[in-house]
Parts: C-alpha cells; sequence; structure tokens
C-alpha cells in the first residue's frame, strides 16, 4: 500500500532561518509520481512541484529546493531564507505514475514563519 | 479560464438532509477526483472518474455517489448527511495525456449538525 509520512506536525522559525519539511514514502509501485502541495491560510491548494520516481535531481526552484533520496524514500523540501508569505500548511504527496488523479497525501506540516 | 469551479463555497447541514457538491471544469480534462480534508488527516480521495460514464471508488467513498454523465461535470451527492461528514472537499481535475499537474478547486466547507 501506499503511505506518506510527514513526521514533523509542526514548524516555528523565524523570519529568513532555513527549514526543511520532511517527508518519506512507501509504496510497491517501481514508478510513480512526488508532490509538494502549499495550503496558505485562505485554504486553496497550491502547487509546488511535481517528480517522476525515475528523476532523482534535485530541483531549485527561488528559495525552494527539493531533495529526492530513492535509497531513502524521502522528498524533503527546503525553504531557504525563509519569509511570513511562506507561513502554511505543506503537503507532501505521492501517486502511481501518470495518475495523479489518485494522489495519497501526508498528514501535512503546518509550518509558521515568525517575524 | 475559470479553471475548477466547486460550488457552493460553504453549506450548513442537519443530520439526515441531502446534498449535491458540484464540480465543474472548462478545461475538457478527462481525469476528476473528490478529496476530502479534515484537521490532522490530509486529503483522502473519495471518488474518481477517468472520462464520461466512468467513476470508482477511492479511499474513502462510504456516505458518497458520484456520477459523470459529462466531461465537464463531476457532482459529489450525499444522501444522508452524517456529523462525520463535516468537512473541506476538494474538486480536482487533470488532462488525461500531457505534463500538466491536477487542478484543485477551491474547497467547499460543509459542516453537518
Amino acid at each position: 500500500a501506499q503511505k506518506v509520512t510527514q513526521a514533523q506536525t509542526e514548524i516555528s522559525v523565524v523570519e529568513k532561518e532555513d527549514v526543511t519539511l520532511d517527508c518519506v514514502y512507501e509504496t510497491r509501485d517501481t514508478t510513480y509520481y512526488l508532490f509538494w502541495y502549499k495550503q496558505p491560510p485562505s485554504g486553496e491548494l497550491v502547487f509546488l512541484i511535481r517528480r517522476n520516481s525515475f528523476d532523482e535531481q534535485n530541483e531549485i526552484s527561488g528559495r525552494y529546493s527539493w531533495n529526492f533520496q530513492k535509497s531513502t524514500s524521502s522528498f524533503n523540501f527546503t525553504i531557504t531564507a525563509s519569509q511570513v508569505v511562506d507561513s502554511a500548511v505543506y503537503f507532501c504527496a505521492l501517486s502511481e505514475l501518470n495518475r495523479d488523479d489518485k494522489i495519497i497525501f501526508g498528514k501535512g506540516t503546518r509550518l509558521h514563519i515568525l517575524p | 479560464n475559470a479553471g475548477v469551479t466547486q460550488t457552493p463555497k460553504f453549506q450548513v447541514l442537519k443530520t439526515g438532509q441531502s446534498m449535491t457538491l458540484q464540480c465543474a471544469q472548462d478545461m475538457n480534462h478527462e481525469y476528476m477526483s473528490w478529496y476530502r480534508q479534515d484537521p490532522g488527516m490530509g486529503l483522502r480521495l473519495i471518488h474518481y472518474s477517468v472520462g464520461a460514464g466512468i467513476t470508482d471508488q477511492g479511499e474513502v467513498p462510504n456516505g458518497y455517489n458520484v456520477s459523470r454523465s459529462t466531461t465537464e461535470d463531476f457532482p459529489l451527492r450525499l444522501l444522508s448527511a452524517a456529523p462525520s461528514q463535516t468537512s473541506v472537499y476538494f474538486c480536482a481535475s487533470r488532462a488525461r495525456t500531457g505534463n500538466q499537474p491536477q487542478h484543485f478547486g477551491d474547497g467547499t466547507r460543509l459542516s453537518i449538525l
């Protein structure tokens, strides 16, 4: 069965600090997608990234970076120089390859960025 | 381009009432899905559809019905609402082909008293 574990329920950091959100997944599939979504206080879901399982290259997008390690089944998300606007709930998620209409979500990590 | 539109945004029901949550998308997406989000639980898949006339159950389908008579619409029905169905409901869609990720609606917040 597929499972996504976000062990950090809630994190608080002071603005400008770096913060890493952990994500560990379980799947029997050899090919799959991994995702990160952001849910700000307004409640909508904001897509951040989707990764194919066969592409282990780390990705950087501005202050955001993602570290995918198949050997440890982890897909961690780092925010560099955090800002108050980064305060949100962040979800890590998993799906079969090409089936991201059926996503398995982690329980989320609530991130507080303190001014 | 409206994307995925969910109506209503908020609804309060009494136990035992029926209700249909509407979801419409204008992107001609074949795949559509319904999720519910409960505090501390993340999102869980209720039902999904890979095209008009085809639906299937997700992780938590009990208490919900769906149908997909058109590509554009994927309504979620609660036949007899229960307090355990108090949740935020998200609809999503994606194209069958191509590399675009799933699009989510803004959610419907449903309270069952």
